[in-house]
């Protein structure tokens, strides 16, 4: 199976921080990565697919990139709903897995 | 409105059986591959099965493979997990989720979840 690591697994950081988060994939993957926000007790919802495809009704402050091996997930501003956690998945196999996650937390 | 809403989770003994439904609307169920994802109190997400738009193909990850099954009805706009030999690691929330139209594609919508907990 495709193993996925994401760094940093946390972070601390501030209202306005340009914050960027990386997902290497054991293999290359092409552009099959997607990235998902998660908060507590509720559901996963899609940011980025594709690698670098933004999901309707996703704020422009988040972007993604990279191809084959590594991934970037970048927030330009965080605003304070962005403090969750985040994980990357990758959809290239006919057998899905995801990253660990990164949390962000308010410094 | 676009929404998935999972039932049937609850409490079962180790080595018990479960079965999870997902009552998809608002959008075309017959047309998209369907998964299940998992996530464990306090842990990350995991991936469970995937099925095909007509069921002909299903993939599972190795933890659960000849223990849980993922089907469909299309006439009635479910998804199921029936979960068999069920063990404590299999506690978590499941969540049913929307893949695409292609097995490449991502999750774009989600469920609430449902809780299942194996203890004796």
């Amino acid at each position: 199976d495709i193993q996925m690591t994401q760094s940093p697994s946390s972070l601390s950081a501030s209202v306005g921080d340009r914050v960027t988060i990386t997902c290497r994939a054991s293999q290359s993957i092409s552009s099959y990565l997607n990235w998902y926000q998660q908060k507590p007790g509720k559901a996963p919802k899609l940011l980025i697919y594709a690698a670098s495809s933004l999901q309707s009704g996703v704020p422009s402050r988040f972007s993604g990139s990279g191809s084959g091996t590594d991934f970037t997930l970048t927030i330009s501003s965080l605003q304070p709903e962005d403090f969750a956690t985040y994980y990357c998945q990758q959809s290239y196999s006919t057998r899905f897995t995801f990253g660990p996650g990164t949390k962000v937390d308010i410094k | 409105e676009v929404q998935l809403v999972e039932s049937g989770g609850g409490l079962v003994q180790p080595g018990g059986s479960l079965r999870l439904s997902c009552a998809a609307s608002g959008f075309t169920f017959s047309s998209y591959w369907m998964s299940w994802v998992r996530q464990a109190p306090g842990k990350g997400l995991e991936w469970v099965a995937n099925i095909k738009q007509d069921g002909s193909e299903k993939y599972y990850v190795d933890s659960v493979k000849g223990r849980f099954t993922i089907s469909r009805d299309n006439a009635k706009n479910s998804l199921y997990l029936q979960m068999n030999s069920l063990r404590a690691e299999d506690t978590a929330v499941y969540y049913c989720a929307r893949l695409g139209f292609r097995l490449g594609d991502a999750f774009d919508i989600w469920g609430q979840g449902t809780m299942v907990t194996v203890s004796s």
